[in-house]
């Protein structure tokens, strides 16, 4: 079946620096894809839609500079935090749906990141 | 504000038992669905549920939606230990975008 792939599932990064976090659709194209973030034994919330070849859009309270998101091809979304900080430590997951056999929705294993 | 509201936050049985989970939204909907999650890791589509539809059922588990009254429920029959994890509804209003209930932790004491 479909697959969505998230790298890193965990990181640990120092305060002030950059991440990246990679959602790769593996065996199929979309167009959309989904950030989430989720703090612990909280709810998922949506960040931004990624769209293919055009300017992510950002969820109300989202810092568009804070967090970049690029979809540069039909496989791939890449979200990076920039700057980041303690508080944005959280589990950041993708989801990527995919069109026909009722649009069905497949959502990486997640990525654990850590500021210290 | 989130759209999804469930009840209860935290549900513990006996294995065999059944679990019964509710979720509540605010706005008109394409269609809701159940997700599973397991502590820190991804989520896991178990069934989705159309706006005109009332009840589906897939293997030990049983959606109904009620859209007059903005609710669904899950159930899951003769709960087994491996049940245990977190349950999501989530609302999809139009194109893919899903907005998150609060959740349920079940727990299935063997």
């Amino acid at each position: 079946g479909a697959v969505v792939s998230q790298h890193p599932s965990r990181v640990i990064c120092k305060s002030g620096t950059s991440v990246k976090i990679e959602c790769r659709s593996l065996d199929f194209q979309a167009t959309t894809m989904f950030w989430y973030r989720q703090f612990p034994k909280k709810s998922l919330m949506l960040m931004a839609t990624s769209n293919e070849g055009s300017k992510a859009t950002y969820e109300q309270g989202v810092e568009k500079d804070k967090f970049l998101i690029n979809h540069a091809s039909l496989t791939l979304s890449t979200l990076t935090v920039t700057s980041a900080h303690p508080e944005d430590s959280s589990f950041y997951i993708c989801s990527a749906s995919k069109e026909g056999a009722g649009n069905t929705i497949y959502f990486g294993e997640g990525s654990w990141l850590t500021v210290v | 504000s989130q759209q999804g509201e469930e009840d209860p936050q935290a549900l513990s049985i006996q294995e065999g038992e059944n679990a019964t989970m509710n979720c509540s939204y605010k706005t008109s909907i394409n269609n809701l669905q159940w997700y599973r999650q397991n502590s820190g890791r991804g989520l896991v589509h178990l069934i989705l549920i159309r706006s005109n539809e009332r009840e589906k059922h897939s293997g030990r588990l049983r959606v109904t939606l009620d859209t007059s009254k903005k609710s669904s429920s899950l159930l899951i029959t003769a709960s087994r230990a491996a049940d245990t994890a977190s349950y999501f509804c989530a609302t999809e209003t139009s194109g893919s975008r899903l907005t998150f209930g609060e959740g349920t932790q079940l727990t299935v004491n063997p």
